[in-house]
């Protein structure tokens, strides 16, 4: 069973910058995973911000960033404001027509 | 302007059955591949599976706690997503979402608001 860890949360100034990851319970992720990601406020369906790695979706400002770092995926808020306050979920294509979200991290700013 | 809209949400007893329904417009459903996405109460977001357009071949996936209990399907003349929940445990209990799937880029790119499903006796 593969898990796609987050960390569970982050807290960020506003202003200030914050990088959360998405990593393989067993491996490195590369852009063939064709990380996206996801933020969702309570009570509501989540939002695409990236996909691909590094494309931002339509609307979607561009204090948001998708990266590879190291042996995960990457979003990192730059300029940090009060309506990111969030949870932010990450996608992994697994191949084979399977996906997997990830456990998700809670933002406060 | 996209629109995804889920119904047919409720209560059902553990071992039941519940068919989910998903209208959309907005963009040409037969082409679209399209998948199905829950989230149960206070938890995490979990995929359950996904369907291609029939110009793609119309391969369905499944997650695993679903596969061989739960069945995808979809008319497109009527410009409907289905999920066909049997055998329904207490475990999924959850807000359940239609999504669109982006082609070639493996991303969920517009949701829709979501049915809550409560599996109960």
């Amino acid at each position: 069973q593969t898990v796609v860890t987050q960390e569970p949360s982050f807290s960020v100034s506003p202003g200030g910058t914050v990088t959360l990851t998405c990593g393989l319970s067993s491996g490195s992720v590369s852009t063939s995973y064709y990380p996206s990601w996801y933020q969702q406020t309570p009570g509501q369906a989540p939002r695409t911000l990236i996909y691909s790695t590094t494309t931002r979706s339509s609307g979607v400002p561009d204090r948001f960033s998708g990266s590879i770092l190291g042996n995960k995926a990457a979003l990192t808020i730059t300029g940090a404001q009060a309506d990111d306050e969030s949870d932010y979920y990450c996608v992994l294509f697994m191949g084979s027509g399977s996906y997997v979200f990830g456990t998700g991290t809670k933002v406060t700013v | 302007e996209v629109q995804l809209v889920e119904s047919g949400g409720g209560l059902v007893k553990p071992g039941g059955s519940l068919r989910l329904s998903c209208a959309v417009s907005g963009f040409t459903f037969s082409n679209a591949w399209m998948s199905w996405a829950r989230q149960a109460p206070g938890k995490g977001l979990e995929w359950v599976g996904r369907i291609k357009s029939k110009s793609d071949g119309g391969t369905i996936d499944y997650a695993a706690p679903v596969k061989g209990r739960f069945t995808i399907s979809r008319d497109d003349s009527k410009n409907m997503l289905y999920l066909q929940m049997n055998s329904l445990k207490t475990e999924d209990t959850a807000v359940y979402y239609c999504t669109t799937v982006k082609v070639g880029a493996a991303c969920f790119d517009s949701w829709g608001q979501g049915t809550l499903v409560t599996v109960s006796s």
